[in-house]
């Protein structure tokens, strides 16, 4: 079974700094997508980012930018320029890329990291 | 409506009851997600349904636990003798069912069981 770990339950950044989220994942799979999500206090959770596996050329959007290192499994998260808004929970996610195949459609997600932005 | 309706946003019931979760997912979504998030975790799976029928329900944690979704749209998630353990946020989402399909989350339902 596919596992997430996400090693920081918080982080804290200042307003206008950038700040890098952790994420691990352990998987036998070569195709699969990964995913960071942002949780506010509404709880509705949103997305970020998204990388496929096989795209070797990591995703952004924006301010936020994806490092992936298949080879270690890892998928760090990079916030530029942070926001008082970006404060949120953020939750790393794991989907199996052979879903035609048989594989599971579920999300996988780690404990998350709460990150807090100090003006 | 525009996005994932989800209700009650807050049920507060008392040990052994039984309880219904409601889930409204976004008009022409075939894809429909129960997740369950306890209190400093990550969501984790419950269900995940494709039109009618559950395509998988592995997550589901004891026989306590059902759901379904007659028509293809609304989803009921149900608890029966409720316990105090099933206290709990639960997220309901939907795609279009496509493999890199989005999925767009409601805003849960908090479930408290005195």
């Amino acid at each position: 079974a596919q596992t997430v770990t996400q090693s920081q339950p918080e982080m804290s950044v200042q307003e206008a700094e950038t700040v890098t989220l952790s994420c691990t994942y352990d998987t036998s799979e070569s195709d699969y997508y990964l995913f960071w999500y942002k949780q506010p206090p509404s709880r509705q959770m949103i997305l970020v980012i998204r990388q496929e596996a096989y795209k070797q050329q990591n995703a952004t959007e924006n301010r936020f930018s994806v490092n992936f290192q298949k080879a270690a499994k890892s998928f760090s998260l990079k916030i530029s320029d942070s926001q008082l808004g970006d404060a949120a929970m953020y939750f790393c996610a794991y989907r199996s890329g052979r879903i035609l195949q048989g594989g599971s459609e579920k999300l996988v997600f780690g404990k998350g990291t709460k990150l807090t932005v100090n003006p | 409506g525009a996005g994932v309706s989800q209700t009650p946003s807050n049920k507060v019931t008392e040990k052994g009851k039984y309880v219904e979760l409601r889930c409204d997912p976004i008009s022409g979504h075939t894809a429909l997600y129960w997740y369950r998030q306890s209190l400093g975790q990550g969501p984790e799976f419950l269900i995940y349904f494709q039109g009618t029928g559950a395509a998988d329900d592995s997550g589901l944690p004891n026989d306590r636990f059902f759901a379904v979704r007659p028509e293809g749209s609304v989803s009921t998630l149900k608890i029966q003798r409720t316990e105090r353990g099933d206290s709990a946020v639960y997220l309901c989402a939907s795609s279009l069912g496509r493999v890199t399909g989005e999925l767009f989350f409601g805003e849960g339902s908090r479930l408290t069981v005195l």
